[in-house]
């Protein structure tokens, strides 16, 4: 009973470079959220997703980020040309259905590191 | 923009002792959750509560809702070590979870 998987758990990129994280779901879960933590904080959404569409990214930076959900295959946050401030933890979290009760349960999260 | 606020920011409390965790959120919801986050760890889920005065145990945690004061307690009883972790509430109106500021908890032998 796999819960969600994220991967890679750690990412060390130089200033400019491109991050890929990827995050599969809970089995039987359809819904994807990302968040954002920045160290001694809370997390901050970014995005939520279901398969193929972006259902809310009221919280992610308007250029550089973007992520996707495939029909097939791990939702992916890519981050274009990384700059030091966005060093943080990323989350990806998974529910089985959205805006109910129903509680979302969390990966292990990829740390990035720019440099 | 729904804000979610926990205070205290950091609790170090002995072994054995009693103490209360609170979160307080800014705009009208019937859903709060509560995570554990160990160092370097992804969030646990410890709690959901869903309704106006609900109450629910686990072990030495017990969290409740007031949805009216718009707030949410998690009380911790006879501490124990294993306990020392980072404590979030979050609030879940719709689709994405407003997270507090978190709780940093040590328990001291």
């Amino acid at each position: 009973n796999a819960g969600v998987m994220q991967n890679p758990r750690h990412l060390v990129r130089r200033r400019g470079q491109e991050a890929r994280l990827r995050c599969s779901p809970m089995k039987g879960h359809s819904h994807v959220y990302w968040y954002r933590q920045l160290p001694e904080e809370g997390l901050k959404f970014m995005v939520y997703l279901q398969k193929e569409n972006i259902i809310d990214e009221s919280g992610m930076p308007k250029e550089r980020f973007s992520a996707e959900f495939p029909k097939e295959g791990p939702s992916i946050l890519r981050i274009q040309q990384v700059v030091r401030g966005d060093s943080a933890a990323y989350f990806c979290a998974s529910s089985s259905l959205s805006g109910s009760s129903e509680t979302q349960y969390f990966g292990p999260g990829t740390r990035l590191l720019v440099l | 923009e729904l804000k979610v606020e926990q205070n205290p920011l950091f609790l170090s409390m002995q072994e054995g002792k009693n103490y209360t965790i609170y979160c307080n959120y800014s705009t009208t919801s019937d859903r709060l959750y509560w995570y554990r986050q160990d160092p370097g760890k992804s969030l646990e889920s410890l709690f959901v509560l869903l309704s106006n005065g609900a109450v629910k145990q686990e072990g030495r945690l017990m969290a409740s809702l007031d949805t009216k004061a718009r707030l949410s307690t998690l009380h911790i009883t006879a501490a124990v070590h294993d306990l020392s972790a980072t404590y979030f509430c979050a609030v879940g109106p719709g689709n994405q979870f407003y997270f507090g500021t978190g709780t940093s908890l040590t328990v001291i032998p």
